[in-house]
């Protein structure tokens, strides 16, 4: 089983301010996913592929990364991105979660 | 469009089984595969298992023994089944549509396992 390490655990951003969180894999992976989770609702595919943003997110957002590492980037951090957002494999089996990275707004 | 929708009790007793459907909506149950991940309260995301597009299914190690995933196509129905519960099996429990990524989620079901 392919291990995802996500950090932070938790941050706070200002507004305008850049944002990265990363994940790690404990083998090399092919593409990595992120979702992103508000409080009590159902996860949101939010970039796809590494770094293919999902329909309807905004171009603020950024994906990177190859083989174990990889890194979702808010380039200006806005109130509504405040949420939790979580990595994930899905190419090796089982597909595995990060234990994701709660953003809050400063 | 596409939709999900998981339905299933919000309580179960301690050692019961929990029984709980995903009705899909704007896509076909043998294009796509059906994915289950729970999230206990204030946890991250766990995934238990999933119904191949072919019919066929795969589990998480955690809950091979435990756990079954069937469905009925001509009702775009899947199904999961858990039995022996405990306490620690409270959790939110949602379906997603999975062709790579899980690209689309139901609401989840909450589910409180009683003593």
């Amino acid at each position: 089983e392919i291990v995802l390490t996500q950090s932070p655990t938790t941050m706070a951003a200002s507004p305008g301010e850049k944002v990265t969180i990363t994940c790690r894999a404990s083998s090399s992976i092919h593409f990595m996913y992120w979702y992103q989770q508000m409080s009590d609702a159902s996860p949101k595919l939010w970039i796809h592929d590494t770094s293919k943003l999902a329909s309807g997110v905004p171009d603020r957002f950024s994906g990177s990364g190859s083989g174990t590492s990889y890194s979702l980037t808010i380039n200006t951090m806005e109130a509504e991105d405040a949420a939790t957002y979580y990595c994930q494999q899905c190419c090796n089996n089982p597909p595995t979660f990060g234990s994701g990275t709660k953003l809050e707004i400063k | 469009q596409v939709q999900l929708t998981e339905t299933g009790p919000d309580l179960v007793q301690l050692t019961q089984t929990l029984s709980i459907t995903c009705t899909v909506s704007g896509f076909s149950l043998t294009s796509y595969n059906i994915q289950w991940v729970r999230q206990p309260p204030g946890k991250g995301l766990e995934w238990m298992g999933a119904m191949w597009s072919g019919g066929g299914t795969a589990y998480n190690s955690a809950f091979t023994s435990r756990l079954r995933i069937s469905r009925d196509t001509s009702k775009s129905q899947v199904f999961l089944k858990m039995n022996s519960l405990q306490t620690d099996d409270s959790a939110k429990y949602f379906c997603a549509r999975h062709w790579g990524p899980f690209d689309y989620w139901g609401q989840g079901v909450v589910v409180t396992v009683s003593s």
